[in-house]
């Protein structure tokens, strides 16, 4: 079974430039994250889609940060305009669809990761 | 407010010695989820074990471990005969019932020397 493909690897930006990261997840997975996690530190959520809906941004910059996943697949990720504290690494994971409210089965799967680093 | 502490930022073993990472949580909730994954250098984030608050049996796979106790809000886990692919960054976890996310340590990084 194919894992979660994330896309860039790596990406070197300028400050106040855009960028955008790609996510694959696994197969049938219905729920897809954004984690940013920074040097040194655990992932933190940015953003959680069910399916082609946002279940919690809480924690998103919505200012400069904007994600979607309009088929309810693959998402995308975009920052604009970059800051320098934006440098880390992004990580999308995925999980399958718990039936009703049973959260125990939830298991995330990640993928590698970008490394983003803004000049 | 829901918290998973780390207290280990990086711990050095040589090949075959054990090692316990330890993590402490705080939550209120009395339905709650514990896991454990490792990062090695390529960055992905590989899932180890989730444990449900319910279950304080501790567990064992080859020769990983893990101790749960609910009294000192501990999951520690532990290698046995470290070798040197171990090396990596470790995450323990922590998830509400009520909720799909995950909060995160801050880990701890191993180095296993040969």
């Amino acid at each position: 079974e194919a894992g979660v493909a994330q896309s860039p690897r790596y990406k070197i930006i300028e400050k106040r430039q855009s960028v955008a990261f790609w996510c694959n997840p696994i197969s049938g997975h219905a729920t897809l994250y954004w984690y940013q996690q920074i040097l040194g530190q655990g992932p933190k959520l940015l953003i959680q889609f069910q399916n082609n809906g946002v279940v919690d941004d809480s924690q998103l910059p919505k200012d400069r940060f904007s994600a979607e996943r309009l088929k309810g697949v693959d998402s995308t990720l975009k920052i604009q305009p970059a800051k320098l504290e934006d440098s880390a690494v992004y990580l999308c994971a995925s999980s399958p669809r718990a039936s009703g409210s049973d959260h125990s089965k939830n298991i995330q799967y990640f993928g590698a990761g970008t490394r983003l680093s803004v000049l | 407010a829901q918290k998973v502490t780390q207290a280990q930022t990086e711990i050095s073993v040589v090949e075959k010695e054990d090692v316990t990472l330890d993590c402490v949580y705080e939550t209120r909730d009395t339905t709650y989820y514990l896991f454990w994954y490792k990062q090695p250098p390529s960055g992905e984030l590989v899932f180890l074990i989730r444990r449900n608050s319910f279950d304080e049996q501790n567990e064992i796979s080859g020769r990983y471990s893990w101790n749960f106790q609910k009294s000192t809000s501990s999951f520690n886990f532990t290698i046995t005969a470290s070798q040197v692919v171990d090396s990596a960054v470790y995450f323990c976890a922590l998830k509400m019932d009520s909720s799909y996310k995950l909060i995160f340590g801050s880990g701890t990084r191993l180095l296993v020397r040969p």
